[in-house]
């Protein structure tokens, strides 16, 4: 069955450092991978999205996210980490299935910034 | 509208009774999701709506819950005879058209339940 593994349920990083959140997915055919952001008491917000092409995608807040075929794995990335960063941060599989589409997402991992 | 409204942004109701949910997506969009987000978990995908097609309702984990979706655009999602284990943030997401390179979701602010 298709799934989307965020192994790290929480990371805390000091200001300034840099940043990886990993994901995994299992899905048969080429995915469409996406990283939502969710601040406290706040929506969902799309950070950067993949569908083909250069496998390094940019995104918002200055984040980027290489998809890597061979270890199925869409790990999100930025250089020096800003205290407003602090969030919690969604991977998702976009799935066609008879017809209908639907996004499959990770449990999440939450970000903590230290000053 | 410009957003994804979703009310109540908070419901507090007990044991038993049920709620409604309701959901404005943007205008103009002819997909609608619902999906909700328990305490520590992910999202787990409801029920999606595609423009006049049947809805997907394969993740309504019980026969209590049930959505609809008129004239195309504003949804409800009902919870019968709600239990404690309901309480979450129900998330409703809109988007344009076929799923596509072009579009994505776009997320309202959610609705928190609270089953007493």
């Amino acid at each position: 069955a298709q799934s989307v593994t965020q192994p790290d349920i929480h990371i805390t990083v000091s200001e300034g450092a840099s940043l990886e959140l990993r994901c995994n997915y299992s899905y048969g055919a080429t995915p469409y991978l996406f990283w939502y952001v969710q601040s406290p008491g706040q929506g969902l917000q799309l950070l950067l999205k993949y569908f083909s092409g250069d496998t390094l995608v940019q995104g918002i807040k200055g984040f980027e996210a290489e998809f890597k075929r061979s270890q199925s794995s869409f790990n999100l990335r930025k250089p020096s980490v800003h205290w407003s960063d602090a969030a919690e941060y969604f991977c998702a599989v976009g799935l066609f299935s008879g017809g209908y589409n639907k996004l499959i997402f990770g449990a999440g991992t939450r970000l903590a910034v230290h000053p | 509208g410009a957003g994804v409204s979703q009310s109540p942004s908070n419901k507090v109701t007990e044991k038993g009774k049920d709620v409604e949910l309701r959901c404005d997506p943007i205008s103009g969009h002819t997909a609608l999701y619902w999906y909700r987000q328990s305490l520590g978990q992910g999202l787990e995908f409801l029920i999606y709506f595609q423009g006049n097609s049947a809805p997907d309702k394969s993740g309504l984990p019980s026969d209590r819950f049930s959505a609809e979706r008129t004239g195309g655009s504003v949804s409800t999602l009902t919870i019968q005879r709600t239990q404690q284990e309901d309480s979450a943030v129900y998330l409703c997401a809109s988007r344009t058209g076929t799923f596509s390179g072009a579009n994505v979701l776009t997320f309202g602010a959610g609705s928190r339940l609270t089953v007493l």
